[in-house]
C-alpha cells in the first residue's frame, strides 16, 4: 500500500477567501497524479490529471501544480464560493496503474 | 453526473453472508474499477477489469471477486461478509488500458454496505 497524504484534513474558509492544501506521494515510480471533487451524495468528480514535474492544471478557480522530485501537489481554489464546499481527493499512479488515494480534504466554505 | 450507476444504493447483510454489487459502465468505456472506501480513509483500490479480464488487483483477500460482462457492466461479489467489509464501495470506468494513458475515471455514486 502506497502511502498517500492529504493535509490538512479539513478547513473551513469564508466566502470570497483563497485557500490551499497539500497531497504527498512516494517520489518514485511516479506515472500521475489525479485531483478528484467530491460533494456529499455526488459521485467523485475529476478535476485534474498530472503527468509531468511542474504540471500547472486550471479550471475555473481551481488550479493544481506538481512537483514529482518531492512528491508533492498543491491544490489552490481562489476566491472560494459556498459551491466549492466539498472533499478534495488525491491519488497517486505509479507504473503499475494502481491508483493510491488519499483521505481526502474537507473544504468548508462560509458565506 | 458520470453515467456511471451502481445498485443498490444501501445494503444491510449479515456476517457470514455473501452480496453482489453493480455497476454499469459509462457507455464506450471498456475498463472497470473497484474501490472499497472505510470511514475516514480514502479509496482502496481492490481490483481492475479490462474487457472482461481481470488485470489488477489490491490487497483484498480471494472472497473479493467480479465480473465484467460483454456490455462491460460489472459486479463485485463478496463471500463469506466479515464486519470489517462494512464501507463504500465505488466502481469507476475508463476506456483504454490503465497502462497506456493517465486516462480519467468516472465515479458511480457507490453503493453503502453495512454487515452486522
Amino acid at each position: 500500500i502506497l502511502n498517500v497524504e492529504q493535509s490538512p484534513q479539513s478547513l473551513h474558509v469564508q466566502e470570497g477567501d483563497s485557500t490551499n492544501f497539500t497531497c504527498s506521494f512516494p517520489s518514485s515510480n511516479f506515472y500521475a497524479l489525479h485531483w478528484y471533487r467530491w460533494e456529499t451524495a455526488k459521485s467523485p468528480e475529476a478535476l485534474f490529471v498530472m503527468t509531468l514535474n511542474g504540471d500547472e492544471k486550471k479550471k475555473g478557480r481551481i488550479s493544481a501544480t506538481l512537483n514529482t522530485k518531492e512528491g508533492y501537489s498543491y491544490l489552490y481554489i481562489k476566491g472560494s464560493q459556498p459551491e466549492d464546499s466539498a472533499t478534495y481527493l488525491c491519488a497517486f499512479r505509479p507504473w503499475d496503474y494502481k491508483l493510491s488515494f488519499g483521505a481526502g480534504t474537507t473544504v468548508t466554505v462560509r458565506a | 453526473e458520470t453515467g456511471v450507476t451502481q445498485s443498490p444504493t444501501h445494503l444491510i447483510k449479515t456476517r457470514g453472508q455473501q452480496v453482489t454489487l453493480r455497476c454499469s459502465s459509462q457507455s464506450g468505456h471498456n475498463t472497470v474499477s473497484w474501490y472499497q472506501q472505510a470511514l475516514g480513509q480514502g479509496p482502496q483500490f481492490i481490483f481492475q477489469y479490462y474487457r472482461e479480464e481481470e488485470n489488477g488487483r489490491g490487497n483484498f483477500p480471494p472472497r473479493f471477486s467480479g465480473l465484467q460482462f460483454p456490455n462491460y457492466s460489472s459486479e463485485l461479489n463478496v463471500n463469506a461478509l466479515e464486519l470489517d467489509d462494512s464501507a463504500l464501495y465505488l466502481c469507476a470506468s475508463s476506456y483504454g488500458m490503465a497502462e497506456e494513458l493517465a486516462f480519467e475515471q468516472y465515479f458511480g455514486p457507490g453503493t453503502r454496505l453495512t454487515v452486522t
